[in-house]
């Protein structure tokens, strides 16, 4: 069964450092999503991506952060200079459309990233 | 602003009895509701979806409820199984929009 995956699992990182968070799609979705959880907290929507673009973001996706699609089959995320407050799972999800013909998101399984 | 409410962080039910998980929701332009269940360490998994124009869609042990006047969704599941200990979180979206998600409710089947 296709599903999203997402790499690494963990990653710590220095408060101020860069980080990169990978994501591999299903390979015939068309739309791309950041979701972030943090710990005891909703799953919150970061980012969603289209046709090479960013379609929405939310108030927490500032200039600090960063998606791209540098190739067919990665979607990353980047966030620029760590905060603390950056501690979270995140989830990257795909979907084949949105809208009218909404389909469900699948999720990868999550990158734990903890800012120290 | 909580567009999507689940209050009830917690609930408890024994196997075989029903589970039922409730959600409201603030946003009358969403027309498209999903469940999704958490395991620990994983990403949340669809479950099952209502669209606006329908008031019931039923998957096996799994149904959801939606009544648009009060903006509530329940999610039933019936009867319950140890595997279905877990988060669901409730979630909605609008035309063309990105999916909400509310807190979850961790629900526990006790022997």
């Amino acid at each position: 069964e296709p599903e999203v995956t997402q790499t690494p699992s963990h990653q710590v990182t220095q408060m101020g450092q860069e980080v990169i968070l990978r994501c591999v799609p299903i390979s015939n979705h068309l739309y791309f999503y950041w979701y972030r959880q943090i710990l005891g907290q909703k799953v919150e929507f970061l980012v969603s991506f289209y046709n090479n673009e960013i379609s929405e973001k939310s108030e927490i996706f500032d200039d600090q952060f960063s998606v791209e699609r540098p190739d067919g089959s990665n979607f990353t995320l980047k966030i620029r200079s760590t905060k603390l407050e950056d501690s979270a799972m995140y989830f990257c999800a795909s979907s084949e459309a949105a809208g009218r013909m909404n389909t469900e998101a699948f999720f990868g399984q999550g990158t734990r990233l903890t800012v120290v | 602003d909580q567009q999507v409410k689940q209050n009830s962080p917690s609930l408890s039910v024994q196997e075989g009895r029903i589970s039922i998980l409730n959600c409201d929701y603030t946003n009358s332009m969403f027309d498209y509701f999903l469940w999704y269940k958490k395991y620990p360490a994983e990403g949340p998994t669809f479950l099952i979806s209502i669209s606006s124009i329908k008031d019931k869609n039923e998957d096996g042990r799994f149904t959801v409820f939606l009544n648009k006047s009060a903006k509530h969704l329940s999610l039933h599941i019936v009867p319950s199984q140890p595997g279905d200990s877990a988060v669901y979180f409730c979630a909605a979206s609008a035309w063309n929009d990105k999916i909400i998600f509310g807190k979850g409710t961790r629900l526990h089947i006790l022997p």
